[in-house]
């Protein structure tokens, strides 16, 4: 059975560009949940999709967007990417609202 | 506003010495509590939670977590550390009526042979 999986586990940009990271759910999960870790720092919600909507939001902006795919698949997008952006990107799944997210071993997005 | 804080960036222990690892939280109304572990280059891994119930809450790979209201904490514990517990350890706070949760900075673990 497979886990949560994400790719890409590593990724260069520059400033300015924009940027996809994809995650597939662990098997029998429908809910997708994203996280920003900064070097140093928990992760923080960026926020949490559920039958192809988002359901919640934490404190980041526009730039930042997501969808998921009828298979529960998500992608993060981010537009006009700051070095700020810099942070290893987490994706964790869950069936409905569980209490115990399972998370992928992360993308780490460097900004140049 | 919900939150937690990790007192301690790293903590030190003798192989088969107990452990502790520190957390606090601020919350209203009842506390959903969780505790994550972060091997290096991997993803975060449930560990335990509190939700209700009994104050000692047991977990994986032999850590428990010890709920305590007045004292608004819930530290991680385990009774003979090893040398594979070493990794980066995150308390976390669920915000009520979402599945939000709201991460610690993160305690790191040295277990010393």
């Amino acid at each position: 059975d497979a886990g949560v999986t994400q790719s890409p586990t590593h990724l260069i940009k520059t400033r300015g560009q924009q940027v996809t990271l994809r995650c597939s759910p662990k098997s029998g999960h429908d809910t997708v949940s994203w996280y920003q870790q900064a070097l140093g720092q928990g992760p923080q919600f960026i926020f949490q999709y559920y039958e192809e909507e988002e359901r919640q939001r934490g404190n980041f902006p526009d730039r930042f967007s997501g969808h998921q795919f009828p298979n529960y698949s998500s992608e993060l997008n981010v537009n006009a990417l700051l070095l700020g952006d810099s942070a290893l990107y987490l994706c964790a799944s869950s069936f409905g609202q569980g209490e115990k997210l399972f998370f992928g071993s992360g993308t780490q997005l460097s900004v140049l | 506003a919900q939150s937690v804080a990790q007192p301690e960036d790293q903590v030190n222990v003798a192989e088969g010495n107990p452990l502790t690892v520190k957390c606090t939280y601020s919350v209203s109304g009842n506390p959903y509590l969780f505790w994550y572990v972060q091997y290096p280059n991997r993803g975060l891994q449930f560990l335990l939670k509190y939700i209700t119930g009994d104050n000692l809450v047991k977990g994986s790979y032999g850590f428990e977590a010890e709920f305590n209201k007045s004292q608004t904490s819930f530290h991680l514990k385990k009774p003979s550390a090893l040398v594979s517990d070493s990794a980066l350890y995150f308390c976390a706070v669920r915000v009520h009526n979402t599945d939000k949760l709201i991460f610690g900075t993160g305690t790191r673990l040295q277990v010393f042979p």
